[in-house]
C-alpha cells in the first residue's frame, strides 16, 4: 500500500510570492491534517480536513489556506510569503478522525524563502 | 501546550532495550497515548498508541499504569536506525495532536 505523498519536495520562493502544496493520503483514509515544522516553533497543527470540511485550525494567519477535494487529497496554500514560512511542511492522512486512529505522515515538503 | 512530560535525551546500547518514559498526570478518561518518532528531516512515524491496556506490536510495546498517569514505550532490541526523537501524545483524535519537544533517543553501537 502506498503511504502518504507530497508535492514538490522541495521549494524555493521569494518573499510576497505564494505557494500550494498537495497531499495525496493513504488509499481509503479520508481524514488529511497538515503541520508546519520549523526549529523554533517545533511541529505545529495547521490545520485537519475531513469529507471536505475543515474541522480544526491551528493558530496561523489567514494566510494559509487549505482545502480537501472529493478524493481525499489536499492542498494548501501560503500567500504573500514571508521569510518565516520556511519550513517543512507535513501533512499526514488517518482512516477517519478518532481517537483509535493513527495518522501516517508524508515525508514533507521543505519550502524555502528567500 | 504539550500534556506530556519527557525527558529531554536518553542514551541506549544497540542491542538493549530502549525503555522511554512519558508523564501525563492530567489524562483524561477518554484521551489515548500515542507514540511517534521521527528521524531526522523525515516526517514522524506512527509507533503505538493505547486508551487503558498495554499494547504491542511489531515495532514496540506500551505499557500504561494502572491509573493512566504514566507510560513507557518499550523498544526490545533497539538498533542504530532507532536513533530518533521520540514524542509522547494524548489525544481524544477529535483534536489536533499536539507535539512536545520529544525524547532524543540515541542509540550507541
Amino acid at each position: 500500500k502506498a503511504g502518504v505523498t507530497q508535492t514538490p519536495r522541495y521549494l524555493i520562493k521569494t518573499r510576497g510570492q505564494q505557494v500550494t502544496l498537495s497531499c495525496s493520503p493513504i488509499s481509503g483514509h479520508r481524514s488529511v491534517s497538515w503541520y508546519q515544522q520549523t526549529p523554533g516553533q517545533g511541529l505545529q497543527f495547521l490545520f485537519e480536513y475531513f469529507s471536505e470540511t475543515q474541522r480544526n485550525k491551528g493558530n496561523f494567519p489567514g494566510r494559509f489556506s487549505g482545502r480537501q477535494f472529493s478524493n481525499s487529497r489536499s492542498e494548501m496554500n501560503v500567500s504573500t510569503l514571508e521569510l518565516g514560512d520556511s519550513a517543512l511542511y507535513l501533512c499526514a492522512s488517518s482512516l477517519e478522525p478518532g481517537g483509535d486512529y493513527e495518522q501516517y505522515f508524508g515525508p514533507g515538503t521543505r519550502l524555502t524563502v528567500t | 501546550d504539550a500534556k506530556t512530560t519527557q525527558p529531554p535525551s536518553m542514551d541506549c546500547a544497540e542491542g538493549r532495550a530502549a525503555n522511554l518514559p512519558c508523564n501525563h498526570s492530567t489524562i483524561s478518561g477518554n484521551e489515548y497515548v500515542y507514540w511517534y518518532r521521527q528521524i531526522h528531516s523525515q516526517g514522524p512515524q506512527y509507533i503505538i498508541h493505547g486508551l487503558k491496556n498495554n499494547e504491542t506490536n511489531e515495532m514496540a510495546s506500551l505499557i500504561i499504569t494502572e491509573d493512566r498517569k504514566s507510560s513507557t514505550l518499550i523498544l526490545p532490541h533497539a538498533t542504530l536506525r532507532d536513533t530518533a526523537v521520540y514524542y509522547c501524545i494524548v489525544n481524544t483524535g477529535n483534536t489536533p495532536l499536539v507535539f512536545g519537544k520529544g525524547t532524543r533517543l540515541s542509540v550507541i553501537a
